[in-house]
This record gives structure tokens, sequence and C-alpha cells, in this order.
């Protein structure tokens, strides 16, 4: 079992619709989650970071923590054109320090 | 407030030759992590360093080294090339453990 997994994708969205990305991990001892996205050739950008279970919100992205679930979540409402990106989810399993494990991302097209 | 900023941008080397990549972190960030990402592998953690210690380590050979300095700056090394180590390589920093890492824009290596 990988210790992070996403969805591949494409997931496809109609322009403003709300665009759900889903990841789960293995390590139950995980503290923090982290969102990225990244444009093809750029590297990944922080778009969000969840620490506690339940949501968080900061603009138009929502994130979901269930760490009962070992589960995380992204939202994103009223998709535009130029959120279509991978998006990347992220847990730090590291007891000492920062050591992140990236799932290998989802693909998310938002058609205008 | 300065971003993270890698040298050089590009690289091209030949298989056997060794390889130095600089990544100067955020202003104040003592935490500078670095990652390479291929298109097979996806982003993989390769180590750590936090007031130059080493303190998270991945699972790479150990032809792959690294170093901090005292005003944060870091370096990986890569020696005895192989076709495989081309990748991007990626340097994040981040002010504290557990906190959210910022990435640089990236080293694009490429071994003949």
């Amino acid at each position: 079992q990988k210790e992070v997994e996403q969805n591949s994708g494409p997931l496809s969205v109609p322009e403003g619709a709300i665009a759900s990305l889903n990841c789960t991990y293995s390590d139950r001892g995980s503290q923090s989650f982290f969102w990225y996205r990244q444009y093809s050739g750029k590297s990944p950008e922080l778009i969000m970071s969840i620490y506690s279970n339940g949501d968080k919100e900061d603009g138009r992205f929502t994130a979901q923590l269930n760490k009962a679930s070992q589960y995380v979540s992204l939202l994103i409402r009223d998709s535009q054109p130029s959120d279509s990106a991978t998006y990347l989810c992220a847990v730090n399993i590291g007891r000492y320090g920062n050591k992140l494990v990236f799932g290998a991302g989802t693909i998310l097209r938002v058609k205008s | 407030k300065a971003g993270v900023t890698q040298t050089p941008r590009y690289l091209i080397k030949t298989r056997g030759q060794q390889v130095t990549l600089s990544c100067s972190p955020i202003s104040g960030h003592r935490s500078v992590s670095w990652y390479q990402q291929t298109p097979g592998q996806g982003l993989q953690f390769l180590f750590e360093y936090f007031s130059e210690t080493q303190r998270n380590k991945g699972n790479f050979p150990g032809r792959f080294s690294g170093r901090q300095f005292s005003n944060s700056r870091s370096e990986m090394n890569v020696s005895t090339l192989e076709l495989g180590d081309s990748a991007l390589y990626l340097c994040a920093s981040s002010l504290r453990v557990d906190n959210e890492q910022f990435f640089g824009p990236g080293t694009r290596l490429t071994v003949l």
C-alpha cells in the first residue's frame, strides 16, 4: 500500500462547478497535511495546509481532514479554467522535522 | 519577501560525473528539504536539514548527499551520475518543524 494515495484523474469539471479532490494516507501518526498545485513545467505551489479534524476554508478552497478515516480532501468552488493543474496531496510523516510524502497527484481540467 | 531560489536552473551532465545544486531558503527559514521529481516516481523526499544538521533522510543511495551552511543555504551533491538521476530537483524551506514548506523553481538535471 502506498503511503499517500490519490486518484490520478483526469477529473473534468465545467467552469463554475465544485471540484472535489480526495486523498488517503497510511501513517496514523501524521499530524500535518498539505495541498499543492503544480502547473506543467512549474514547481509545486502551496495552496492549503490543515492540521486538525474538520474543515478549513481559504477563499474558494476548503480542505477537509478526517484523521480517524485517514482521509484528506480539497474542494474548489467556482472552478476556473486557471485552476486546471495537477493537485498534489502531501503528508508529513517525519516524527522530528519535515518529511513530506506526496501522492501521485490528480489532474484537474476545468472546461469553459 | 523573496522566495526560495535555486541555482542553476538547468544542468546537462554525462554519466559518471558529479553535480552540486544550490538552494537559498526564504529569509528566516531554517529548515531546508530536497525532493526529486520524475514522471515515473513522482515527488520523492531526499533529505531535510535544520541548523546545519541532517534531520530526516529518504530512501536514496549514498551517492546523494547534502549539507547546510550557517546562513541556512543548502547544497546537494550527486556523485557518479546515472541516467536515472535525470529529474527535477526541488528545494523547499519552512520556518519550523511540521510547518508549511515553500518550493523553489527547481533545477532540471539531464544526464546523458
